[in-house]
């Protein structure tokens, strides 16, 4: 049972423009979210994260934004540029576990195109 | 600052064989330790994750197993590879959490295992 979803393996963008990626989760436990971005054959980099007593956190270009109703975060990049092209992981975790179970979605595979 | 290290970066065993991949952490002491797993096309699969020297959580039933022999040191094992134990294998640590807040996790360079 996946708890932290990306329903969209992959997205096209022009530099310049916003890219949006979406991320759902069902576990109503999670309360604190995180961003990764990955290069192939590289290891993730931590990006931006929010806890649930926010709703938007922002980090330059980056910006997360939580719905909690709808167990529903997006990470908008604007503008988006070439360099951004890469997988972005969503990933969770639940005071449950005491934070220390972190758990990924698949995966989104950006494409900026110049 | 804190840095950590997985290897060998690339390795190719035939089936049956044994694994050994470790990982090491500098610059902080009782870290969490983690290993992931990313099968080719798929996401970050969690393998294995540690709170203490001994203590190993393990997330699936696999063919590994997961070792913590010292404070810093987090060793993946497979006494046999299967062919589906290809895939890239990811260290990474994080500072234990405080309940209040949550935990983020920093990834070493990763693993290619490539089994024949």
């Amino acid at each position: 049972d996946q708890q932290v979803k990306q329903n969209s393996p992959s997205l096209s963008v022009q530099e310049g423009r916003i890219s949006i990626l979406n991320c759902d989760y069902t576990n109503s436990m999670f309360d604190y979210f995180l961003w990764y971005k990955k290069y192939p054959a590289e290891g993730p980099t931590f990006l931006i994260s929010i806890s649930s007593i926010k709703d938007k956190n922002e980090d330059g270009r980056f910006t997360v934004f939580l719905n909690k109703s709808a167990k529903h975060l997006s990470l908008h990049i604007v503008p988006s540029q070439p360099g951004d092209s890469a997988v972005y992981f969503c990933a969770a975790s639940s005071p449950i576990t005491s934070y220390d179970k972190v758990i990924f979605g698949p995966g989104t595979s950006l494409s900026v195109i110049p | 600052s804190q840095t950590i290290h997985q290897w060998p970066a690339t390795l190719v065993q035939p089936v049956g064989s044994p694994l050994s991949l470790e990982c090491t952490v500098e610059g902080t002491s009782n870290p969490n330790l983690y290993w992931y797993r990313q099968a080719a096309g798929r996401g970050l699969q969690l393998l294995f994750y540690s709170v203490g020297i001994g203590q190993i959580s393990s997330e699936v039933p696999q063919n590994l197993s997961a070792s913590r022999p010292q404070d810093r040191q987090f060793i993946l094992s497979s006494k046999k590879l299967l062919l589906s134990d290809s895939g890239f294998y990811l260290c990474a640590w994080s500072v234990p959490p405080p309940l209040s807040s949550g935990n983020t996790i920093y990834f070493g360079e990763g693993s290619w295992l490539t089994v024949v």
